[in-house]
């Protein structure tokens, strides 16, 4: 079985300040892992994803992950924040076998001015 | 750009009727999968179609059902609505069932009242 589990359902920080999010998956099979962004009222966007090679992934608007095996964490950083991202940010995790993603509860990130 | 539509983008039901929602996938994708999110959850993985033919089913009730049409859009059909149901349904489509490649719609608001 698969799960995901996001670290603060609310994250503050200010304009121009370091964002990370966090993420702890569980799978006993070579997860693929993916950030999703979703601004009100609308879908969910794909940020980034890692599937095999390079553990550390890049995304769109400047977000980077890193898949950690041996922490099983897959945490979302992004160096500078901008006002514009704000919005719900949502961890998942599937497999090569499998039919579904599981997501996690999702971390609405604010940013202050 | 995703090229996954929805329809429609707000529905109001009352509960014990039924409703059907549609999405249309992006061009050249075969499977589609229907999600369900509460209100300030995570997207539940509610079941999958490939190549019109059901590939896989999330812990819903059978009064949550599916269809994939040769084009490849699809339709969700939920029966004797319950309060519970209101939610964002979100319809993503693939190439193929793996979910690397997975591109969400903008959603359905579903209001049952």
């Amino acid at each position: 079985a698969q799960s995901v589990t996001q670290l603060g359902s609310h994250v503050s920080v200010s304009e121009g300040a370091l964002v990370l999010l966090r993420c702890n998956y569980s799978s006993s099979v070579p997860p693929y892992l993916f950030w999703y962004v979703q601004y009100p009222n609308q879908g969910l966007q794909l940020l980034l994803k890692y599937t095999t090679g390079a553990t550390l992934v890049k995304g769109i608007n400047g977000f980077e992950a890193e898949f950690k095996k041996s922490e099983t964490s897959f945490h979302l950083t992004k160096p500078s924040a901008h006002m514009s991202d704000a919005a719900e940010y949502f961890c998942a995790v599937t497999s090569n076998r499998d039919d579904k993603i599981i997501f996690g509860k999702g971390t609405r990130l604010h940013i202050l001015p | 750009e995703t090229g996954v539509t929805q329809s429609p983008t707000h529905l109001i039901k009352t509960r014990g009727q039924q409703v059907t929602l549609r999405c249309s996938s992006q061009s050249g994708h075969n499977t589609v999968s229907w999600y369900q999110q509460a209100l300030g959850q995570g997207p539940q993985f509610i079941f999958q179609y490939y190549r019109e033919e059901e590939n896989g089913r999330g812990n819903f009730p059978p009064r949550f059902s599916g269809l994939q049409f040769p084009n490849y859009s699809s339709e969700l059909n939920v029966n004797a609505l319950e309060l519970d149901d209101s939610a964002l349904y979100l319809c993503a489509s693939s190439f193929v069932a793996g979910n690397t490649e997975a591109f969400f719609g903008q959603g359905t608001r579903l209001t049952v009242v």
